[in-house]
């Protein structure tokens, strides 16, 4: 596709219910990340994909996040047991290499009630 | 951890006058980038700096990189409405892998 691609837009889901966020990447971009954002706030490091390589989680905040990256290009962000403060928008961002510019997606937004 | 601030937070200008702000790194940046993030809208890249002491400009953008490499600073001049939005500086500390970014500055320009 043209851009990277995030799916749902828009969740809205019960405290102590599991989600899945989906991302797709533009072709070819070897690097992935997650961010979250909260209303008004900055841009939260979540994980970091390259390549084969281990992905870096330092950013997860929590065990209840996990990521993983199939085949080098989708990736999907899953959320255990929400919490109310799980509430936010979770951007997906690739670039071709690390270092490179990132092309974000149009994000998901997570509400948890 | 790596730590990347910015200021002002928050900058009201009004429509003519310049804006600058400013990114401030607690380590050694392999490079620094800058995103514009409309309301409701995400992160859109605008430039990537590598060189200590780099300048780089783009219309009535001008962006620049510490000597040290751990500040940068952008530069509105004669802002527009169209300006309007969070200004993001992001860098990748010296050895390692994952992009961090600064705490932003949102502008609001007044017609």
């Amino acid at each position: 596709g043209a851009g990277v691609s995030q799916s749902p837009s828009n969740k809205v889901t019960e405290k102590g219910k599991d989600v899945e966020l989906r991302c797709d990447p533009i072709s070819g971009h070897t690097a992935l990340y997650w961010y979250r954002q909260s209303l008004g706030q900055g841009l939260e490091f979540l994980i970091y994909f390259q390549g084969n390589s281990a992905p870096d989680k330092s950013g997860l905040p929590s065990d209840r996040f996990s990521a993983e990256r199939t085949g080098g290009s989708v990736s999907t962000l899953t959320i255990q047991r929400t919490q109310q403060e799980d509430s936010a928008v979770y951007l997906c961002a690739s670039s071709q290499m690390r270092g490179s510019p990132l092309h974000f997606g149009n994000g998901t937004r997570l509400t948890v009630t | 951890g790596q730590q990347v601030m910015q200021i002002p937070q928050y900058q009201h200008v009004q429509e003519g006058e310049d804006f600058t702000t400013y990114c401030n790194s607690s380590t050694t940046l392999s490079n620094i980038q800058w995103y514009k993030q409309r309301p409701g809208g995400h992160p859109v890249f605008l430039i990537q700096l590598v060189k200590s002491g780099e300048v780089k400009k783009q219309k009535r953008l001008t962006f620049q990189f510490g000597e040290a490499k751990k500040n940068s600073s952008l530069h509105i001049t004669a802002t527009q409405t169209t300006d309007v939005g969070t200004y993001f500086c992001a860098g990748i500390q010296t050895g390692a892998n994952n992009l961090f970014f600064g705490t932003g500055t949102r502008l609001t320009v007044i017609p």
